[in-house]
């Protein structure tokens, strides 16, 4: 099964651009990547997903290697509220459909 | 408004008290999953449904029991507890298995003791 890999923690500054690496090698062709994020005491939120092409929407932008093999998910201004742990995630099409999820990263958004 | 609703929120019980965690969803979406969330694992399948009367084991089902008998209502079942299902419990639900935003409960912590 195709997994992800992300640093534990990361800090930045309030209204700076935050770059969150994940490394996903094993990618097969037909796996989604996706990200989602968890506020304190709060069930995990959906962030922004994509295939090939470089996502954008009102929370983030998503930019996937060509080769696909790794990915970054660009906070453009963090705030305070955007502290959370954030989790890269690959959905499979096989029969399972199931979501592995890994440990995260915990972004330290500092003021 | 669009959500997921869990029941209850907390709950402690006692080792082989068979408890139900309840879960609801008014968007109309044929996926369902059960996870739960404990220190350093990140979170972890249970059961998931494709649709009414359809559903499959997780990473981790043992011990646990779902459900699918409406489109809306997802339950967990937990027929003998033990400390080791002390954790944290989400519902998720989406229109799209694979593709879709996967919408989440609160969350339902559970103590057994």
């Amino acid at each position: 099964d195709a997994k992800t890999t992300q640093p534990n923690s990361m800090e930045s500054n309030e209204e700076e651009p935050v770059h969150l690496p994940c490394n996903h090698s094993t990618i097969s062709g037909t796996d989604y990547i996706h990200w989602y994020r968890q506020l304190p005491s709060q069930g995990p939120e959906y962030v922004i997903h994509g295939l090939t092409s470089n996502v954008n929407n009102r929370m983030a932008s998503l930019a996937i290697a060509e080769d696909r093999k790794s990915s970054t998910l660009i906070l453009h201004r963090a705030t305070l509220r955007d502290a959370a742990v954030y989790y890269c995630i690959l959905t499979f099409m096989d029969s399972n459909y199931q979501l592995i999820w890994g440990a995260g990263t915990k972004l330290i958004i500092k003021p | 408004e669009a959500q997921v609703t869990q029941n209850p929120r907390y709950l402690i019980t006692v080792t082989g008290k068979k408890l139900t965690v309840t879960c609801s969803q008014n968007m109309n979406h044929e996926y369902m999953s059960w996870y739960r969330q404990d220190p350093g694992l990140g979170l972890r399948q249970i059961y998931y449904s494709m649709n009414v009367e359809v559903t499959d084991k997780g990473d981790v089902p043992e011990g646990y029991k779902v459900s699918r008998k409406e489109k809306r209502n997802f339950p967990l079942i937990l027929e003998s507890p033990s400390p080791n299902q002390t954790s944290l419990y989400f519902c998720a639900s989406s229109l799209l298995r694979n593709t879709g935003e996967l919408f989440f409960g609160e969350g339902s912590r559970l103590t057994v003791l």
